[in-house]
C-alpha cells in the first residue's frame, strides 16, 4: 500500500527566503506525481504535475523533482513571498486504479 | 468555464438525517471522485468514477452512496449521517485516471451534531 510523507509538517521563513518541501512515497511504481496548493478554508489548487518519466517541472517560481528510485520528490519555492503562505500537499497516483495518495501537507507561513 | 463546483457550500445535520452533495464539472472529464478531508487523516477516497453510468468504492466508502447519470455530475450521499461523517468533502475530476492533473472543487463542510 502506498504511503506518502511530508516533512517538515510546518515551516516558517522570512520573505526572499529560497525554500524546500519534502515528499517521500514508498511504492517507486507511480505513474506521476502532483503537488497542490490549499489555501485555509479553500480547495485544492494544482500546481505542478511531474510523469514518472521526468525528473523535473517547472512553472514561474516553483520547480518540482522527481526521484523514483529513491522515493522522492522535492518542491522548490524561490525568492519567497507572504503570498506563498499556504499548506502544500503532493499525492502519487499508482496502483491498478492509479489512485492519488496524499500526504497530509506542510503548512508554509512567509513572513514579511 | 467554472471549473469544478460544488454545492452547497456549508450544511449542518442532524444524526440520522440524509442530504445529497452536487459536483458538477464543465471541463467534459470522465473520471470524477469524492474525498473527504479530516485533520490529522489527510484527503481520502471515497467513491470515484470513470465515465457516465458507472461508481466504484474508493477508501472509505461506507455510509456513502454515488451516482453518475449524468456525465457532468458526480452526486454524493448521505443516507443515514453519522457524527463521524463531520468533514470537508471535496469533489475532483480529471481527463483521465493516469496520465492528466486532477482538479478540485471549492469544497463542502458537513457538520452532523
Amino acid at each position: 500500500k502506498q504511503e506518502v510523507t511530508q516533512i517538515p509538517a510546518a515551516l516558517s521563513v522570512p520573505e526572499g527566503e529560497n525554500l524546500v518541501l519534502n515528499c517521500s512515497f514508498t511504492d517507486s511504481a507511480i505513474y506521476n506525481l502532483q503537488w497542490f496548493r490549499q489555501d485555509p478554508g479553500k480547495g485544492l489548487t494544482s500546481l505542478l504535475l511531474i510523469q514518472s518519466s521526468q525528473r523535473e517541472q517547472t512553472s514561474g517560481r516553483l520547480n518540482a523533482s522527481l526521484d523514483k528510485s529513491s522515493g522522492r520528490s522535492t518542491l522548490y519555492i524561490a525568492a519567497s513571498q507572504p503570498g506563498d503562505s499556504a499548506t502544500y500537499l503532493c499525492a502519487g497516483r499508482g496502483g491498478s486504479n492509479y489512485k492519488l495518495t496524499f500526504g497530509k501537507g506542510t503548512l508554509l507561513t512567509v513572513n514579511p | 468555464n467554472a471549473g469544478v463546483t460544488q454545492t452547497p457550500k456549508f450544511r449542518v445535520l442532524k444524526t440520522g438525517q440524509s442530504m445529497t452533495l452536487l459536483c458538477a464539472q464543465d471541463m467534459n472529464h470522465e473520471y470524477m471522485y469524492w474525498y473527504r478531508q479530516d485533520p490529522g487523516m489527510g484527503l481520502r477516497l471515497i467513491h470515484y468514477s470513470v465515465g457516465e453510468g458507472t461508481t466504484a468504492k474508493g477508501e472509505v466508502p461506507d455510509g456513502y452512496n454515488v451516482s453518475r447519470l449524468k456525465k457532468q455530475n458526480f452526486l454524493l450521499g448521505l443516507e443515514s449521517a453519522a457524527p463521524s461523517q463531520t468533514s470537508v468533502y471535496f469533489c475532483a475530476s480529471s481527463l483521465d485516471a493516469r496520465s492528466y492533473e486532477q482538479y478540485f472543487g471549492p469544497g463542502t463542510r458537513l457538520t452532523v451534531t
